[in-house]
């Protein structure tokens, strides 16, 4: 399976400003997903990053919150803007791809913890 | 709309047996997956359910009723690093998750 490299794995940020998270996979990968999990909450699916296109944003995430970048088939940037406390989570870089067993199957990156204070 | 259930927290004692259940009502299905998150850590894949039945790899096996929209995960010969959450997810071709349960094993 994919190897993914997720920076930075943590970082405090102050009320307003904005961060950006780097994904890179090791490997060309067509189908490519940040997700969200706060504290004692489940996976939550923020978008698809698109290949040369604009993202797919689920619902309740908007481009102007959550801007995602997708340049190439292995990199690609979530950043969350005008950050707030309850923008504290872990986000993680995802991408899908064939496992031993035939079924697409969601590789996880090691996640990118933020706290906003 | 998707929904995942699957209970919060459980506890067993090592070398025992544990079974976390799922049940999942979802607009679509492409098969019903186990991931399993270390504190601190991405999670990672254990197994896949697509047909009726049980599916053993090593001390794991998963179970898939799609009739009843049940899941279960067996975990044999506990282990203290199994102590983990255990997400299940099911549904389209973009899987949901599921809160995750947190598996506490004992000595």
């Amino acid at each position: 399976s994919a190897v993914i490299s997720q920076k930075p794995s943590r970082d405090i940020c102050q009320r307003g400003t904005s961060l950006t998270i780097q994904c890179q996979v090791d490997s060309q990968v067509t189908m490519m997903f940040w997700y969200r999990q706060q504290p004692g909450q489940s996976l939550t699916l923020i978008a698809t990053a698109n290949q040369g296109s604009e993202a797919t944003y689920e619902s309740g995430f908007v481009i102007d919150k959550f801007p995602i970048s997708r340049p190439n088939l292995t990199f690609s940037t979530l950043t969350v803007s005008n950050m707030s406390p309850e923008d504290s989570s872990i986000y993680l870089c995802s991408v899908l791809g064939l496992a031993g067993s035939g079924a697409n199957v969601l590789t996880f990156g090691a996640g990118s913890r933020l706290t906003v204070l | 709309g998707q929904n995942i259930d699957q209970p919060t927290e459980m506890t067993a004692t090592e070398g025992a047996i544990v079974q976390i259940n799922c049940t999942y009502q979802t607009s679509g299905f492409n098969g019903l997956f186990w991931y399993q998150q270390h504190a601190g850590e991405a999670p990672t894949f254990l197994s896949y359910n697509v047909l009726d039945g049980l599916e053993e790899k090593g001390r794991f096996s998963s179970f898939l009723s799609r009739s009843k929209g049940y899941s279960y995960l067996l975990l044999k010969e506990l282990q203290m690093k199994d102590s983990a959450s255990y997400l299940c997810a099911g549904g389209s071709y973009i899987p949901t998750f599921g809160r995750g349960t947190s598996l506490i094993v004992h000595p």
